[in-house]
């Protein structure tokens, strides 16, 4: 049982590139959500699903897009990379409202 | 909308000392949940300890216990017999339980606490 598995771990991006950053959970939990972390700022939320096929925005949107078309499955996509980017990304996922999120290890990607 | 404050953005205490960190919290909801988060340097967030809003009792777990006043709006952590291995980034954090928002986790700034030997 891997839990919440990110990848890569890390990244370097040159601004306007494009990527995914990989999200996979085999708890069979319906919610799964991504944060990013910066200095002094906390976790803020950037997209979250309820389930496959459903996902919204969070807190800090632009610049993002995700999918979910398997429950197993959330990946983060940057179109078009901005230094403003740079920062450590956490995958999380729950099984129910109740239920503290399990974190994966987060991806550190840095824009050049 | 909710907000969550953590007020001592970094604390020190002495190995096998008791510290205290402190969490306020903005809501208009009346039913959720608290969490304390730990991050230590390898950055893997680590639930620590869980408030349910409709529990009088205190939350305890080992050597970490928090002091919850809902009228208050307070979230205290209060780690006893402090070890080395306490030195992280402690996030507190609020989730509203069902509804539009639930799932989705709140966070505070953070406040870094060093161990020292």
């Amino acid at each position: 049982n891997a839990g919440v598995t990110q990848t890569p771990k890390f990244q370097v991006l040159k601004t306007g590139q494009s990527m995914t950053l990989q999200c996979a959970q085999d708890m069979n939990h319906e919610y799964m959500s991504w944060y990013r972390q910066d200095p002094g700022m906390g976790l803020r939320l950037i997209h979250y699903s309820v389930g496959a096929g459903i996902t919204d925005q969070g807190e800090v949107p632009n610049g993002y897009n995700v999918s979910r078309s398997t429950t197993e499955d959330f990946p983060l996509r940057l179109l078009s990379a901005a230094p403003s980017q740079t920062s450590v990304y956490f995958c999380a996922s729950s099984d129910t409202g109740r239920a503290p999120l399990h974190f994966g290890n987060g991806t550190r990607l840095t824009v050049t | 909308a909710q907000t969550v404050t953590q007020s001592q953005p970094e604390m020190s205490v002495q190995e096998a000392e008791t510290v205290t960190l402190s969490c306020t919290y903005d809501t208009s909801e009346n039913n959720y949940y608290l969490f304390w988060y730990k991050q230590p340097p390898s950055r893997q967030m680590i639930l620590v300890i869980r408030q349910e809003a409709y529990k009088q009792q205190n939350a305890t777990e080992n050597r970490f216990s928090v002091n919850f006043q809902k009228a208050a709006k307070s979230f205290s952590l209060k780690i006893s017999d402090s070890q080395l291995g306490d030195t992280a980034m402690y996030f507190c954090a609020f989730m509203k339980p069902s509804g539009a928002g639930s799932y989705q986790l709140t966070f505070g700034k953070g406040t870094k606490l060093s161990v020292i030997p």
